[in-house]
């Protein structure tokens, strides 16, 4: 079946260093790859996507590149901020429907001063 | 982006009753409209999608006549868990979407806990 594996949180960064949260997905077809953020109190928010492969989605200094030969879309940003802490979502669609999405788990960021 | 709100944001209720939860689309017109339910630190699942004037259809195994879902118009879509129990307990979050293939916005969540 089609599934999203994220990295277990929480992860716990000081500001400025870099970050990495790996995403892993298995799909029958060609989906489309999409990272949500949910700041606290708030809903999810689109971040980032790529529609096909090779594409990369870049979003307020976030980066991640939909990679088909390791089926990966790793989230990545060089200088992380106290702001930046919230819970990301990596997610993944075969619909023309983008709203019909299937989650990964959610990794907990957590970004101290 | 555009907003979507929800209502309750959290509710208590008693086993066996029933409880509704709106989402409604703000600054846009919703042609379809997503519920997901999510369990503590697990991922969001998807259970029905609906477009505006039509049944919805549910993801297999989630129960039709437990969660009724109605989207009467283009910006207001419920969501009724019927005789409700302590497993059904959850964070029920809403999305919407205005232009087929366009993006999806996400209300806050409604946080239901059955006694």
């Amino acid at each position: 079946g089609n599934s999203v594996t994220q990295m277990e949180g929480p992860v716990t960064l000081s500001e400025e260093a870099f970050l990495t949260i790996n995403c892993t997905y298995t799909a029958t077809g060609y989906p489309s790859l999409f990272w949500y953020v949910q700041y606290p109190g708030e809903g999810l928010q689109l971040l980032l996507k790529a529609t096909k492969a090779d594409d990369k989605g870049s979003n307020k200094g976030f980066e991640a590149t939909y990679r088909k030969e390791t089926t990966s879309f790793h989230l990545e940003k060089g200088s992380v901020q106290v702001s930046d802490s919230a819970v990301y979502f990596c997610a993944l669609t075969l619909s023309s429907n983008t709203g019909k999405l299937i989650f990964g788990q959610g990794t907990t960021l957590q970004v101290k001063p | 982006g555009a907003v979507v709100s929800q209502h309750p944001s959290w509710v208590i209720c008693k086993s066996g009753t029933s409880v509704k939860i709106e989402c409604r689309s703000l600054d846009f017109q919703a042609t379809t409209m997503f519920w997901y339910r999510q369990f503590p630190k697990q991922s969001l699942m998807l259970m029905a999608t609906s477009n505006e004037g039509s049944k919805a259809t549910y993801e297999q195994g989630v129960e039709k006549d437990k969660f009724l879902i109605n989207h009467a118009s283009l910006t207001l879509s419920t969501l009724t868990v019927t005789s409700a129990h302590p497993e059904d307990s959850s964070f029920y979050i809403c999305s919407a979407t205005g232009l087929a293939g366009g993006p999806s916005f996400f209300g806050p969540g409604t946080r239901l806990t059955v006694l």
